[in-house]
């Protein structure tokens, strides 16, 4: 299994463009998450999703949005980037959402707005 | 909300010696999970140990243990024998019972340990 899996690993954006961020997971997880790593802070939750076709705003979901069109793939979309969401931003699968389920991270994508 | 602080930034310990990371949290829910997770210069997050709030027990994992204090609401990772390969940054981290939103992990700041051969 390759777990959960990020692409693409680093990205540099100017001010105004678009992108989109892919998390894919291979063990069929029904829960799938995106928090974003800034420094001096530990991981905050921007959007997650509870199943397939499904999406929730987390504690920093403004200037982002996400799909949950196939349960193995979770897209996180940025329609104008700005310089405040330069960051390391990193997807997470759990089977469910009960609390003993480990969350299981991607490796990350490093993600810099001039 | 809950709250998770990681007072101390950066920490350092010998080769094969123990070294303790300090956690504390704010709740006012009974029952909950917290979690240590383990992030090397790689960037990938690894769990490390997890602690159910019900159980009185500290949770150990072969080198790890935590030192669960509940009515201080502190919970502290030991190291023992520390190995180069724990050189990272670790984050506690505090999750709800509940599902749904409350699924997501609130995560502390983060303590860099280095091991120093």
């Amino acid at each position: 299994n390759a777990g959960v899996t990020q692409t693409p690993k680093f990205r540099v954006l100017k001010t105004g463009q678009s992108m989109t961020l892919l998390c894919a997971q291979d063990m069929n997880h029904e829960y799938m998450y995106w928090y974003r790593q800034d420094p001096g802070m530990g991981l905050r939750l921007i959007h997650y999703s509870v199943g397939e076709g499904t999406t929730a705003k987390g504690e920093v979901p403004d200037g982002y949005n996400v799909s949950r069109l196939k349960k193995q793939n979770f897209l996180l979309g940025l329609e104008s980037a700005a310089p405040s969401q330069t960051s390391v931003y990193f997807c997470a699968s759990s089977e469910t959402g009960g609390p003993y389920n480990e969350q299981f991270f991607g490796p990350g994508t490093r993600l810099t707005v001039l | 909300a809950q709250t998770v602080t990681q007072s101390q930034p950066e920490m350092s310990v010998q080769e094969a010696e123990t070294v303790t990371l300090s956690c504390t949290y704010d709740t006012s829910e009974s029952d909950y999970y917290l979690f240590w997770y383990k992030q090397p210069p790689s960037r990938q997050m690894i769990l490390v140990i997890r602690q159910e709030a019900y159980k009185q027990q500290n949770a150990t994992e072969n080198r790890f243990s935590v030192n669960f204090q509940k009515a201080a609401k502190s919970f502290s990772l030991k190291i023992s024998d520390s190995q180069l390969g724990d050189a990272a940054m670790y984050f506690c981290a505090y999750r709800s019972v509940n599902t749904g939103a409350n699924s997501k992990l609130t995560f502390g700041k983060g303590i860099t340990l280095s091991v120093r051969p």
